[in-house]
């Protein structure tokens, strides 16, 4: 099965917002509310930014928002700042193999 | 604090085992799920397997079903993978995560497996 597709690249400039989206299908973006978002910088291990859709853990900014209509969800950054520089990636449940990421976007702060 | 620490990757020849493992502190270990996620450096994510909060229910991508065995001892805080007849693909870095329900949170540090000829 194929990964959920994401953009390669995203950029935006300090202060700007910038939305990452994440299409699969009705077998799991668009079929559950499990889809959840990680940033990872280089070297370092993947940090869960955004659960449930739209949740955000304790700890992480209130500038980071996910979103979901029909098969893709997004994630967006408002007031982008240097250290939002890294690789986001989507995930979401799928019945058929459990748990599906997308292939990763490379987020550059101009 | 929360910490997931494993350990056990190296290099390894191809059709060989390696059995990694991952040291968890800071949370209820018994009240997590746990995964295993790789990543080939420089490539994005791909989960591997998971295990209930009780070693009850275990599922596996279909690219390492049948030759990787997720595990847990709760008493020991500890979660395993047993890993056989490894391939050239297999060469990645292997991340164990916890799942308190739907989401893979927190990571550990990762370790790197390299499978060669």
């Amino acid at each position: 099965q194929s990964a959920l597709t994401q953009p390669a690249s995203v950029s935006g400039s300090p202060g700007q917002s910038i939305t990452i989206s994440c299409t699969g299908t009705s077998s799991d973006v668009g079929g559950y509310n499990y889809v959840s978002w990680y940033q990872q910088h280089p070297g370092k291990a993947p940090k869960l930014m955004i659960y449930d859709v739209s949740n955000r853990p304790s700890g992480v900014s209130n500038r980071f928002s996910g979103s979901k209509s029909g098969n893709t969800a997004s994630l967006t950054i408002s007031g982008l700042q240097a250290e939002d520089e890294a690789d986001y990636y989507c995930s979401s449940y799928a019945s058929s193999v459990s748990w599906m990421f997308g292939g990763g976007t490379k987020l550059t702060v101009l | 604090q929360v910490q997931l620490v494993e350990s056990g990757g190296g290099v390894v020849q191809t059709g060989r085992s390696l059995r990694l493992s991952c040291a968890a502190s800071g949370f209820t270990f018994s009240s997590y799920g746990m995964d295993w996620v790789r990543q080939v450096p420089g490539k994005g994510l791909q989960w591997v397997a998971g295990i209930w909060y009780d070693g009850s229910n275990k599922n596996y991508a279909d690219s390492v079903r049948g030759r990787f065995t997720i595990s847990r001892d709760n008493s020991k805080n500890t979660l395993y993978l047993q890993m056989n007849s490894l391939r050239a693909e297999d060469t990645a870095v292997y991340y164990c995560a916890g799942d308190p329900g739907w989401r893979f949170d927190p990571w550990g540090q990762g370790t790197l497996v390299t499978v060669s000829s």
